[in-house]
């Protein structure tokens, strides 16, 4: 199976911060036959679904804000979520889709300082 | 609109069985498979497997062989998970999510069902 490592486990920010949440797969999530890499990025509120806001690495989901950016290839990926908004305190996960069993990190928790 | 509409929470004993359904509404159900993704008390996401829709094939992931089951009702949209002989570690939200027709990100997800299991 693929491992997915994110890290840090949690953040404490200030509104208006930047951040960086990374991932790191145990295998190379870039598929030679289009280039892409096979690996998303979800926002989970408490009691919420999961919602997902960046799919090929990079490619922002419909109604996604663009402070959200994800980045990376290969086994290491970063999502930056830019000047940081109240709404944003939420667990972010990410995903491999490269593979079955997909598989998710462990999940990074925004929190307030 | 997409949406998928789970059953209600569910309160069992260990042995029970229980089963969940997911209800799919605002595409053609057929063209899309559906995974379970389970998440235990303050844990992260794990992915069960999947159902093809079309067809009824299931998948586990290794985890959720034996006890696990995907079924359909296509008729009705719905997909369903049973888990028979249930555990105390069975306790979690368990969600449903749709794929792409291609690929597994989940752009659209279920509400989620909590189980519970207690004696």
């Amino acid at each position: 199976d693929i491992v997915m490592t994110q890290s840090p486990s949690s953040l404490a920010v200030s509104a208006g911060e930047t951040v960086t949440i990374n991932c790191k797969s145990s295998q190379s999530l870039l598929y030679s036959g289009n280039q892409k890499n096979y690996l998303a990025w979800y926002q989970q509120k408490p009691g919420q679904s999961p919602k997902l806001l960046i799919y090929w690495a990079s490619t922002r989901q419909s109604g996604v804000p663009d402070r959200f950016i994800g980045s990376g290839s290969g086994t290491d990926f970063t999502l930056t979520i830019s000047s940081v908004q109240a709404e944003d305190l939420a667990i972010y996960y990410c995903q491999q889709y490269y593979d079955t069993p997909n598989t998710f990190g462990a999940g990074t928790k925004l929190e307030l300082k | 609109q997409i949406q998928l509409v789970q059953s209600g929470p569910e309160l069992k004993k260990p042995g029970e069985s229980v089963k969940i359904s997911c209800k799919a509404s605002g595409y053609t159900f057929t063209d899309y498979a559906m995974h379970w993704v389970k998440q235990a008390p303050g844990k992260g996401l794990k992915w069960m497997g999947w159902i093809n829709t079309y067809t009824g094939k299931p998948t586990y992931a290794d985890d959720f062989k034996g006890r696990f089951v995907f079924s359909l009702e296509a008729s009705a949209s719905t997909a369903n998970l049973q888990i028979s002989n249930l555990k105390n570690e069975d306790t979690a939200t368990y969600f449903c999510a749709r794929s792409t027709r291609v690929y597994n990100w989940f752009a659209y997800w279920g509400q989620g069902t909590l189980v519970t299991v207690s004696s």
